[in-house]
């Protein structure tokens, strides 16, 4: 069974550096492949997709949050880091992690709960 | 970049048939995937590649993609189909991309 699990702050203030963990279990960042992802959706709007770790390191990154965004792996814990840079307001909303099973689809098998991050002096 | 637009909300009564729209330039050449995500919860995917269905998705879902309109067709819709729906495809310019979601209302 593949469960992800977001956490990090609930609150940042503006200008600081958000991070966020995704702690996972039911596959492997080691396996051919498989990738994890972050979308983010703010409060009554759409989701945005944001970044996309691989299993090889490859990593990549949303165009237009691109400078402001850094996805990092650690395979033996079974976590997916996202730290943002410069938090804004407009950067509330809720984010979630999600995993893709093989680099040859392009969807989301399966995503995590969520976490509200709201950004507020 | 590469933007995907969607009806904001979509009505069905009970029973009948709901298709919800996903546009895109030449999205009849990608292949795309559509979500769920009921009040509160966490999106799920509920087609992929265009028409297949993941398993435990019921049958009532079905997708397809011709030119430059994608549709989900939600067949016999109930009210636990009350929901937010999202288009989705890959781009080579923008990476993941997200439709502008759709707001389907069971009356």
């Amino acid at each position: 069974q593949i469960t992800l699990k977001e956490s990090g702050p609930t609150l940042v203030k503006p200008t600081q550096t958000l991070t966020l963990t995704c702690t996972f279990s039911g596959f492997s960042l080691s396996t051919s492949g498989v990738s994890v992802g972050w979308i983010r959706q703010p409060p009554g709007k759409a989701l945005e997709w944001l970044a996309l770790i691989y299993w090889d390191d490859d990593k990549r990154y949303s165009p237009s949050l691109n400078t402001r965004l850094t996805i990092t792996k650690d395979t033996s814990k079974n976590q997916v880091v996202l730290t943002m840079t410069n938090m804004d307001p407009v950067d509330t909303g809720t984010y979630y992690c999600a995993y893709k099973r093989n680099a040859a689809s392009s969807y989301f098998d399966k995503w995590g709960l969520g976490t509200l991050v709201v950004v507020s002096s | 970049s590469y933007v995907l637009t969607q009806p904001p909300s979509v009505s069905v009564a009970p029973g009948q048939t709901a298709r919800i729209t996903c546009g895109g330039n030449n999205l009849g050449s990608k292949r795309v995937h559509w979500y769920q995500q009921r009040p509160g919860q966490a999106p799920v995917l509920v087609v992929f590649d265009d028409k297949d269905r993941p398993s435990g998705i019921p049958e009532r879902f079905s997708g397809s993609n011709s030119g430059n309109t994608a549709t989900l067709t939600i067949s016999g819709a109930e009210a636990g189909d009350e929901a937010d729906y999202y288009c989705q495809v890959w781009d080579p310019t923008t990476d993941q991309v997200f439709g502008t979601g759709t707001t389907v209302t069971v009356v």
